[in-house]
């Protein structure tokens, strides 16, 4: 079975702080997301990547990037954390080819920022 | 522009009712591809099925059932004799054949099963 990991369950940061969310899958997926999920906004795409090294912007980039230096791993960052970054952020993988691949999700990372 | 509607916030039905989850898209692609996942309590989305465009046919996996239907844009989702188990999240997904274009979601209903 695909295993996504996403380093940390709760987090709790303050405002301002760097925020590292990390995330690792273990069968190769060439492809991987960084969703976040709020109540009653459902699942917007901050940042893919479907190589390593190579990320793309998804719905809501703006006050985060990402790091795709090993092809098991990717990063979100949080440059300086905001209140309106609480939320639910969720990790995922897919095999080559976006078309038709499900996606394997990770447990998810709450975050507050206080 | 792609959109998954998913109209129920939240339904609440009692064990061994059955209950249909609504999922309406628009898409100007011809072929896409549209999927179900379920996020239980402990956060993790698990995949249900995934359909091409090109098949209509409805599915059936046990107690799920999908009713896929072209001409009205719709990919419901039926739960029969529905079960404590079966509360979750539920999310449509639509991804079309053009580009390299990741899973938009609908909003998700939220199922509770009562005992």
């Amino acid at each position: 079975d695909v295993k996504v990991t996403q380093s940390s369950r709760y987090l709790v940061k303050r405002t301002g702080e760097k925020v590292f969310l990390e995330c690792v899958q273990d069968m190769d997926h060439e492809n991987m997301f960084w969703y976040r999920q709020d109540p009653g906004l459902g699942l917007r795409l901050i940042y893919f990547s479907y190589d390593v090294k190579m990320k793309e912007k998804g719905d809501i980039p703006e006050g985060y990037s990402v790091s795709r230096e090993k092809k098991e791993r990717f990063s979100l960052i949080l440059e300086s954390a905001s209140t309106n970054q609480t939320s639910m952020y969720l990790c995922a993988s897919s095999l080559e080819g976006l078309l038709d691949s499900p996606l394997h999700f990770g447990n998810g990372t709450r975050l507050t920022v206080t | 522009a792609q959109k998954v509607t998913q109209a129920q916030t939240e339904i609440s039905v009692v064990e061994k009712e059955d209950v249909t989850l609504d999922c309406v898209y628009e898409t100007r692609d011809t072929t896409y591809y549209l999927f179900w996942y379920k996020q239980p309590p402990s956060g993790e989305l698990v995949f249900l099925i995934r359909r091409n465009s090109f098949d209509e046919q409805n599915e059936i996996s046990g107690r799920y059932s999908w009713n896929f239907q072209k001409s009205t844009s719709s990919f419901n989702f039926t739960i029969t004799a529905s079960q404590v188990v079966d509360s979750a999240v539920y999310f449509c997904a639509l991804t079309p054949n053009s580009g390299n274009t990741p899973l938009v979601f609908g909003k998700g209903t939220r199922l509770s099963v009562i005992a």
